[in-house]
């Protein structure tokens, strides 16, 4: 198993710029959702999904997009980039089933600057 | 709103030197506490799940314990390879969400 995988690793965006953050698992995970970690605030929930086609927000949802067309990806998407949005994006997948949300998986992570 | 706060950190200790990791959280209906280690450029890795006071788990030179208002990582004669970030997390009410502390950061000198 790849488990959890994010691409790409590093990448530089200009202010208004949109890109989209991949993150794919082969664990059959139900639940997948995206972190953002700054230096001093620790991980901070962007979006979460409980299964397909399900996605909610989480903590600082604003300026991300997700979708959950699959079981196995779960993209997000930065609709126009801010100097704000420069963190480390953090992907994590984990059963639903009760008392196992918890344990996640996470990805390597993708290094975002927004210069 | 839910809250969990790390103390110290950052922690500096010689190889051998055994001491603990502070996690104090405040939740509504605590359905879980868990502890993760990261390595720098890493993403974290799960070390633990805790339920109830009175609960403890191990692993190696790790042990985590849990009271209705905080949790502690007990490390016994660490070793330099345990350096890294330990964050605590905690699982609350009927979200699937987690909130994560700030983290400590571990250094073991040899």
């Amino acid at each position: 198993n790849a488990g959890v995988t994010q691409t790409p690793k590093f990448q530089v965006l200009k202010t208004g710029q949109s890109m989209t953050l991949q993150c794919a698992q082969d664990m059959n995970h139900e639940y997948m959702s995206w972190y953002r970690q700054d230096p001093g605030m620790g991980l901070r929930l962007i979006h979460y999904s409980v299964g397909a086609g399900i996605t909610d927000q989480g903590e600082v949802p604003n300026g991300y997009n997700v979708s959950r067309s699959t079981t196995e990806d779960f993209p997000l998407r930065l609709l126009s980039a801010a100097p704000s949005q420069t963190s480390v994006y953090f992907c994590a997948s984990s059963y639903s089933r009760s008392g196992r949300t918890g344990e996640q998986y996470f990805g390597p992570g993708t290094r975002l600057t927004v210069t | 709103e839910d809250q969990v706060t790390q103390s110290p950190e950052a922690l500096r200790l010689q190889e051998g030197e055994s001491s603990s990791l502070n996690c104090s959280y405040t939740v509504s209906g605590l359905r879980g506490l868990f502890w993760y280690r990261q390595d720098p450029g890493k993403g974290p890795e799960f070390l633990f799940t805790l339920y109830s006071a009175g609960e403890e788990k191990e692993k190696e030179r790790l042990k985590a314990t849990l009271t209705k208002k905080e949790s502690f990582l007990h490390i016994t004669a660490p070793k330099p390879e345990d350096s890294a970030t330990y964050l605590c997390a905690v699982r609350s009410g009927y979200g699937n969400k987690l909130v994560f502390g700030a983290g400590t950061i571990l250094r073991v000198k040899s």
